[in-house]
């Protein structure tokens, strides 16, 4: 009965590392979705997938950012060589069915990246 | 191009007091709107949708296509409406993506 959980949920690199963030989605959830959270404004959209099918990856603001969900259920977002304006919450949402407004979108806690 | 504007961060009322929150979007097509709303602590929530017409814990909103705008409404605040509230579009024809505002900050004082 746990919603979406995600991990870890505080995360410092140094400038040029490279971090993974996980997302679990709620068990049975067709659709995964990223989300970037700069401080003081609202999530923007990053990636979205349907099963292990990655369907629209408009939001992925530079090619350092790579998702993926291998089996369906778990995904993970990359950032290679990590800079300072990737500083922000990372947001994972999942919904039952195909994304439509009829699904709703269940947030996890998210990733607070930092990086220093 | 898809936008959403909340042109409040914060707004603050006492208990009791009428609430508005307000919303305006930027689309060419048909929209679907939401509120989400995060308590202090909280995983971000949605709150409740245009499509469904409904009234959550007091709260309202609807649809105006001629002013685009989406506000959120409540007669009468409490002290645990208290929270960050954004407002979010879908644009069918943009994908499954959600287009969140800045959101505003809602206070409510006693």
């Amino acid at each position: 009965g746990a919603g979406v959980s995600q991990s870890p949920r505080y995360k410092v690199a140094k400038r040029g590392q490279d971090v993974a963030l996980r997302c679990d989605p709620i068990s049975g959830h067709v659709s995964l979705f990223w989300y970037q959270q700069a401080l003081g404004q609202g999530p923007e959209f990053l990636t979205y997938f349907q099963n292990e099918a990655q369907l629209d990856k408009s939001g992925l603001p530079s090619d350092r950012f790579f998702a993926e969900r291998p089996e369906g259920s778990v995904s993970t977002l990359k950032i290679q060589r990590t800079q300072q304006e990737d500083s922000a919450v990372y947001l994972c949402a999942s919904s039952l069915g195909l994304a439509s407004s009829y699904n709703e979108q269940f947030f996890g806690p998210g990733t607070r990246l930092t990086v220093l | 191009a898809q936008r959403v504007t909340q042109p409040e961060k914060l707004l603050s009322v006492f208990k009791g007091a009428p609430v508005e929150l307000k919303c305006n979007y930027s689309y060419s097509g048909s929209p679907e709107l939401f509120w989400y709303v995060q308590y202090s602590r909280q995983r971000l929530q949605l709150l409740l949708r245009h499509i469904s017409r409904e009234s959550i814990k007091g709260f309202t909103a609807d649809l105006n296509k001629g002013e685009t705008s989406f506000h959120l409404k409540k007669p009468f605040a409490q002290e645990e409406d208290s929270a960050m509230y954004y407002c979010a579009l879908r644009g069918v024809e943009y994908g499954n993506k959600l287009v969140f505002g800045a959101g505003t900050i809602l206070r409510v004082k006693s």
